[in-house]
């Protein structure tokens, strides 16, 4: 069974603070993807990397940034943590281009 | 732009009647469609994969239908158990660009 881990399932950082969310997967996936979960906005792309190193912005990457240091890692960061950066912050893997994604169980992330 | 549709958002059965559940795409050339269910505060956990070039792909009481030219699919669970309560996503592979699109949800219940 794949399984994918996120590192917090619950978080609370104040205005301003860099933030860390880590992501690991023990499939050997190429592709790793984050994802944000509003309610009425649905599930939106920020980031995804389809190899150690590589990175690609989604359809919301604005105040983030990742890091693929390795191959089984990838880490969303958000580098001064804004209010409306408050959400479910969801990662998935999938081995090759197209394939179905497998998602870990997301981090609820509370900036005050 | 691709655009994915769930209706209705919220749905409530009896135990023991079969679920259906509609998801709709703007945009024909896709790649696949997954389907996805999601408890509350959790992650989601992928369901059914289907192929643009499949019609149908079943995995015990679930049943996922294509219908790639119209832009339909079609979710359908057997028998339906309290178990079941939970929010089905879907989300298509577009055919240009390695990332799924997701509709906003249907929320269901299964009463006993």
């Amino acid at each position: 069974d794949v399984k994918v881990t996120q590192s917090s399932r619950y978080l609370v950082k104040r205005t301003g603070e860099k933030v860390f969310l880590e992501c690991v997967q023990d499939m050997d996936h190429e592709n790793m993807f984050w994802y944000r979960q509003d309610p009425g906005l649905g599930l939106r792309l920020i980031y995804f990397s389809y190899d150690v190193k590589m990175k690609e912005k989604g359809d919301i990457p604005e105040g983030y940034s990742v890091s693929r240091e390795k191959k089984e890692r990838f880490s969303l960061i958000l580098e001064s943590a804004s209010t409306n950066q408050t959400s479910m912050y969801l990662c998935a893997s999938s081995f090759g281009s197209y394939n179905e994604q497998f998602f870990g169980p997301g981090t609820r992330l509370t900036v005050l | 732009k691709q655009e994915v549709t769930q209706i209705p958002a919220a749905l409530s059965v009896p135990e023991g009647e079969n679920l259906v559940l509609n998801c709709s795409f703007t945009d024909s050339a896709i790649y696949n469609l997954q389907w996805f269910r999601q408890d509350p505060g959790k992650g989601l956990t992928s369901l059914l994969l289907i192929q643009s070039s499949q019609r149908e792909q079943t995995s015990g009481r679930l049943n996922a239908s294509l219908d790639k030219s119209s832009g339909r699919s079609t979710l359908y669970i057997a028998a339906s158990q309290p178990g079941d309560s939970a929010t089905y996503l879907c989300a298509v592979h577009e055919a240009a660009g390695n990332k799924l699109t997701f509709g906003g949800g249907t929320r269901v219940l299964v009463k006993p």
